[in-house]
């Protein structure tokens, strides 16, 4: 079974530059979530899908991110105009779906550095 | 205080030595999650359990509902096992992912 694919794996950016990251989760799963992790912390939940549905978004800074999943599937997540404290990993994960219990498959994340 | 609590934040080993890490909870949960992420790597899902206890390998993942506590232990711990080991809690309904800190666990030849 092919993982969770995102690209690209690194990319480093001035401050106020827009980025986006892309995600493919593994096929079939119905939830896709979006995290980052800042160095020495846990990662913490941007944003979750259910199909092309958002089921949380209550972390996501929404004056400068935004993410889609618009067929259900592949999903982007955009910064736009990135600020220093954005430099973080961010890690795509996806599970069967809501009420399955399923455990998280995570993306090996993309690694961001403002500068 | 974080919703999920892990001790140690840092394990130093020798190889071969029986390691045990621990998380607590606060919440009610729907399962909790073991998860191992490598330097520079990402997160790989150990085990997801909700009671009792699962094994796969060196690894044995143990969890007491009526506690709100978990402990994941490695046996005849190899350097290869250097990680940062990460609990996770899934709530009901939306099942969103709480994390601990992470324990970062070295494991010396």
């Amino acid at each position: 079974e092919a993982g969770v694919a995102q690209s690209p794996r690194y990319k480093i950016i001035e401050k106020r530059q827009s980025v986006a990251f892309w995600c493919n989760p593994i096929s079939g799963h119905a939830t896709l979530y979006w995290y980052q992790q800042i160095l020495g912390q846990g990662p913490k939940l941007l944003i979750q899908f259910q199909n092309n549905g958002v089921v949380d978004d209550s972390q996501l800074p929404k004056d400068r991110f935004s993410a889609e999943r618009l067929k259900g599937v592949d999903s982007t997540l955009k910064i736009q105009p990135a600020k220093l404290e954005d430099s973080a990993v961010y890690l795509c994960a996806s599970s069967l779906g809501l009420g399955r219990n399923s455990p998280l498959h995570f993306g090996n994340g993309t690694r961001l550095t403002v500068t | 205080k974080n919703e999920v609590e892990q001790s140690p934040q840092n394990l130093t080993a020798q190889e071969g030595e029986f390691i045990t890490i621990n998380c607590s909870y606060s919440v009610g949960i729907s399962a909790l999650h073991w998860l191992q992420q490598h330097p520079g790597g990402g997160i790989v899902s150990l085990f997801m359990l909700s009671s009792g206890k699962k094994k796969h390998g060196r690894l044995i993942a143990t969890i007491n509902i009526q506690e709100k506590h978990s402990s994941l232990h490695i046996t005849a711990s190899h350097p290869r096992d250097s990680a940062v080991y990460i609990c996770a809690v899934s709530n009901f309904g939306n099942e969103k992912l709480t994390f601990g800190t992470g324990t970062r666990l070295t494991i010396i030849p």
